[in-house]
């Protein structure tokens, strides 16, 4: 079955430090992929998104994520993260056919440190 | 993007009775689909709403335990039938307007069922 796994569950980070969420999926075909966030209290919210073309995109407040293909990956990263970053970030993958539904990985809530 | 608008937002419930969910969304929309987010863990796709025609479960849902209406192309609403204290989530509508393929969802609706 299609899966997106998360590897990181929670993470820590003191403000300014740098970034990576992994993500991977098993799907062989063609997929739209997303991260989604949710602060705390808050409803989902898109972050950023891949379609097609350039393999890295950016998304809002200094988000960017880049696809590669090969290896099945949507890594989610950011230089510099600040406190308000603090939220549950999730990995999403849409197939581009069929049912076109939207598979979510387990999410990883990040926690930044003032 | 669509604003979505969920009903209750949350409420607690006696094992035994059912609960209906509404979902109102501020545009016309191509599709809508039900997610389950239990305590600690990711979104679960229930399954997606079909306007004027039944809809279409994922593996382990079923329609007289999740009944689901979408008489329209901007109103939804999902029942927990017959709840018990393993139905306590959080449940989320959510659609795609027409060519975004962008995944919008409502604020949620927390059922504690006691």
């Amino acid at each position: 079955a299609q899966s997106v796994s998360q590897h990181n569950h929670h993470v820590i980070l003191s403000e300014a430090a740098s970034l990576e969420l992994g993500c991977n999926y098993s799907y062989g075909g063609t997929v739209n992929l997303f991260w989604y966030v949710q602060y705390p209290g808050q409803h989902l919210q898109l972050l950023l998104k891949y379609f097609s073309g350039d393999p890295l995109v950016k998304g809002i407040k200094g988000f960017e994520a880049e696809f590669i293909k090969s290896k099945f990956s949507f890594n989610l990263r950011k230089p510099s993260v600040q406190w308000s970053d603090t939220a549950e970030y999730f990995c999403a993958v849409r197939h581009v056919s069929g049912t076109y539904k939207y598979i979510f990985g387990t999410g990883t809530r990040l926690k930044v440190l003032a | 993007s669509a604003v979505i608008s969920q009903k209750p937002s949350r409420d607690i419930c006696q094992r035994g009775t059912s609960l209906t969910i509404q979902c109102q969304v501020d545009s016309q929309v191509t599709m809508m689909f039900w997610y389950r987010q239990q305590p600690g863990q990711s979104l679960t796709l229930i399954a997606t709403a079909n306007q004027g025609s039944e809809a279409t479960y994922e593996s382990g849902f079923v329609i007289d335990k999740f009944p689901i209406s979408r008489p329209n192309l901007t109103f939804s609403t999902l029942t927990v039938s017959n709840m018990s204290p393993e139905d306590s989530s959080i449940y989320l509508c959510s659609a795609t307007g027409s060519g975004a393929n962008v995944l919008t969802f409502g604020a949620g609706s927390r059922l504690t069922v006691l």
